[in-house]
């Protein structure tokens, strides 16, 4: 089956790029989602990158896809101490007509931001 | 909007109640998921409703009944829990669960957290 598998722990001081990498196995994959989890809370939807694109950007985010092997990264600009939170990284799984479409994550990077 | 709006935040129950927890989006989404999520884990799937029928079922155990009495709304019955089961419960929602066309985004709402005593 699918595998995503991503670092556990990141920690940078404040001000500095983040990035944070994540692999996958299933070479059909169609879109990869970054998400984010702050304590006790929901996950919340940061980026999502098309499979035939390489990079994409959103204000502080760069997502970069290597999909020959088959690599993902999350780069934040200027991370910000508001940024600590736990990030996933998923892979859209097709499974068919009316079969519904699955998400497998990542074990998630706990980002630490220091002042 | 993209908001999945989930009660109770909280819910402490003992091995012999009977509890719900519900859910609820109007984004016109037409796939709502529920996922179980211990702590320092990744979410992990239960159920898939595609247009309001069950699709996918995750060998979850039958002490968990899930329910889609409409396309906005989506149940989860709990019934002789077991103190393993305690985590926090997600709700998500996309557009459609049908395969082809459209990034079919899932949408999560805060979750309940679950204790069972």
């Amino acid at each position: 089956g699918e595998d995503v598998e991503q670092s556990l722990f990141l920690s940078v001081r404040e001000g500095d790029s983040s990035v944070i990498n994540c692999t996958y196995t299933d070479s059909s994959s169609t879109y990869l989602y970054w998400y984010k989890q702050e304590p006790g809370a929901g996950l919340q939807l940061l980026t999502y990158i098309f499979s035939n694109m390489d990079m994409k950007q959103d204000q502080r985010l760069t997502v970069l896809l290597n999909k020959k092997d088959k690599h993902l990264s999350l780069r934040i600009a200027d991370t910000q101490t508001g940024d600590s939170a736990i990030y996933f990284c998923a892979d859209l799984l097709l499974r068919g007509c009316n079969a519904g479409n699955m998400l497998t994550f990542g074990g998630g990077t706990r980002l630490m931001v220091k002042p | 909007d993209t908001e999945v709006t989930q009660t109770p935040k909280h819910l402490v129950m003992g091995m012999t109640n009977k509890k719900s927890l519900k859910c609820e989006q109007h984004m016109g989404h037409r796939a709502m998921y529920w996922y179980k999520q211990k702590a320092k884990k990744p979410p992990e799937l239960m159920f898939v409703y595609s247009y309001e029928k069950l699709s996918i079922n995750e060998s979850v155990p039958s002490r968990f009944s899930p329910e889609c009495p409409n396309s906005s709304l989506l149940n989860l019955h709990l019934h002789a829990l077991q103190p393993e089961d305690s985590a926090l419960y997600l709700c998500a929602s996309s557009q459609s669960g049908l395969a082809g066309g459209g990034t079919d985004t899932q949408y999560f709402g805060p979750g309940t957290r679950l204790t069972v005593l």
